[in-house]
């Protein structure tokens, strides 16, 4: 079993849709759970991130941890065509150092269509 | 946010030349940074991680002679790839931690998108 499973999509919603995008994962010692968002030919950048359980909400977006089902959600209310691009969750295991490596799923491509 | 920067954006080179790329912490010290590549339709593949005075860690499977990396201070570290070859075309990302105690986020580079002939 991969450490992090995430649905690859694509995923095509229209413009105002609720966009739900969903992670797995399979070891209970992760944490802190990331958010990043990846535009075609560019860099991840973070869009937001969790730790332990619970809900954590930043505009039109909302993360959510269950660590019970080890599942991860991230939300987007009111989706822009500038949403469009791909979504990777990415946890971090909680071993210590700076040298702890994000573990990466493969990403959800959204397309929010005008 | 902090800012990553990564030089050149693009590059193609003939097979068998090296390629050296840069990553830049541009407002913040970076002690720790990675260097990820990644394939089209793919995620995100670490290939090392470097951290600045010492020799970087390797990845599995991936050839620390190939790579080089070099960290040579706390914003600059650099990528080269020797002896490149047709299979070594990728996209490469650079990311880099602010050191702990602070954010303790990791922030990404724009990325380098190589193309061997």
């Amino acid at each position: 079993q991969k450490e992090v499973e995430q649905d690859p999509g694509p995923l095509s919603v229209p413009e105002g849709a609720i966009v739900s995008l969903n992670c797995t994962y399979s070891n209970s010692a992760f944490q802190y759970f990331m958010w990043y968002r990846q535009y075609s030919r560019k860099g991840p950048e973070l869009l937001m991130y969790t730790y332990s359980s619970g809900n954590k909400e930043d505009g039109r977006f909302t993360a959510q941890v269950d660590k019970s089902s080890k599942y991860i959600s991230l939300f987007i209310r009111d989706s822009q065509p500038s949403d469009s691009a791909t979504y990777l969750c990415a946890p971090l295991p909680p071993n210590a150092g700076n040298n702890r490596k994000l573990i990466w799923g493969l990403g959800t491509s959204l397309a929010v269509n005008p | 946010g902090a800012v990553v920067s990564q030089h050149p954006s693009r590059v193609i080179c003939k097979s068998g030349t090296s390629v050296k790329i840069e990553c830049r912490s541009l407002d913040f010290q970076a002690t720790t940074m990675f260097w990820y590549r990644q394939f089209p339709k793919q995620s995100l593949m670490l290939m090392a991680t470097s951290n600045e005075g010492s020799k970087a860690t390797y990845e599995q499977g991936v050839e620390k002679d190939k790579f080089l990396i070099n960290h040579a201070s706390l914003t600059l570290s650099t990528l080269t790839v020797t002896s490149a070859h047709p299979e070594d075309s990728s996209f490469y990302i650079c990311s880099a931690r602010d050191p702990p105690g602070i954010r303790n986020e990791q922030f990404f580079g724009p990325g380098t998108r190589l193309t061997v002939l």
